[in-house]
């Protein structure tokens, strides 16, 4: 069974510091991976997915991740975190073939002003 | 474009009461998701229609929990009865397509079961 592992539960930065979230999938063959981002208040929405090809994905708001195989890793990074960057974000795996999406149990992010 | 609709947003109601949630998701979506989220995890899948068959409800717990969604559209999660352990916050989600497509989230629904 494909599962999600998130090590880092809570993080709390400073403006301007960079930003990596760990994350690690379980499943051995062709994977969709997803980081959703869940601000104070709001929906959980799609920040980034990766299903093929490059493996540098770029999403909204200055997000990126990159997807290393050898590693079954998909880290969440941003050069520079702004305040508003707060929210618990959310890696999820999907396993070719397989419809169900499975979410990790998502890392806290404070960023201190 | 509306969103996925979710409610009510929050419900409290005493152990071995019924309680129902409902969802509508946004037009022209044919699948539509319920998670169940508690407190510090993630969400987790417990039913999943594409139109109105469901297709996965392997995490459903059956022995109280059923969900309907006639037409291929509106969708309803019953419980009956609630126990103490059902207390989380309970998401609608729907997509264009199959599991692979970004899922959108409603706002969920909030439980407490006292």
């Amino acid at each position: 069974a494909q599962s999600v592992s998130q090590h880092n539960h809570h993080v709390i930065l400073s403006e301007a510091a960079s930003l990596e979230l760990g994350c690690n999938y379980s499943y051995g063959g062709t994977v969709n991976l997803f980081w959703y981002v869940q601000y104070p208040g709001q929906h959980l929405q799609l920040l980034l997915k990766y299903f093929s090809g490059d493996p540098l994905v770029k999403g909204i708001k200055g997000f990126e991740a990159e997807f290393i195989k050898s590693k079954f890793s998909f880290n969440l990074r941003k050069p520079s975190v702004q305040w508003s960057d707060t929210a618990e974000y959310f890696c999820a795996v999907n396993s070719g073939g397989y419809q169900k999406v499975t979410f990790g149990t998502g890392t806290k992010l404070q960023v201190i002003p | 474009e509306a969103g996925v609709v979710q409610s009510p947003r929050y419900k409290i109601i005493e152990k071995k009461q019924p309680v129902a949630f409902w969802c509508n998701p946004i037009s022209g979506h044919n699948t539509l998701y319920w998670y169940r989220q508690n407190l510090g995890q993630g969400p987790e899948l417990l039913i999943r229609y594409e139109n109105e068959e469901a297709v996965d409800d392997s995490q459903l717990p059956k022995d109280r929990f059923s969900a309907e969604r006639l037409k291929g559209v509106d969708s309803t999660l019953k419980i009956q009865p609630a126990e103490l352990g059902d207390s989380a916050v309970y998401l609608c989600a729907s997509s264009q397509g199959t599991g692979t497509d970004t899922q959108y989230f409603g706002p969920g629904t909030r439980l407490t079961v006292l």
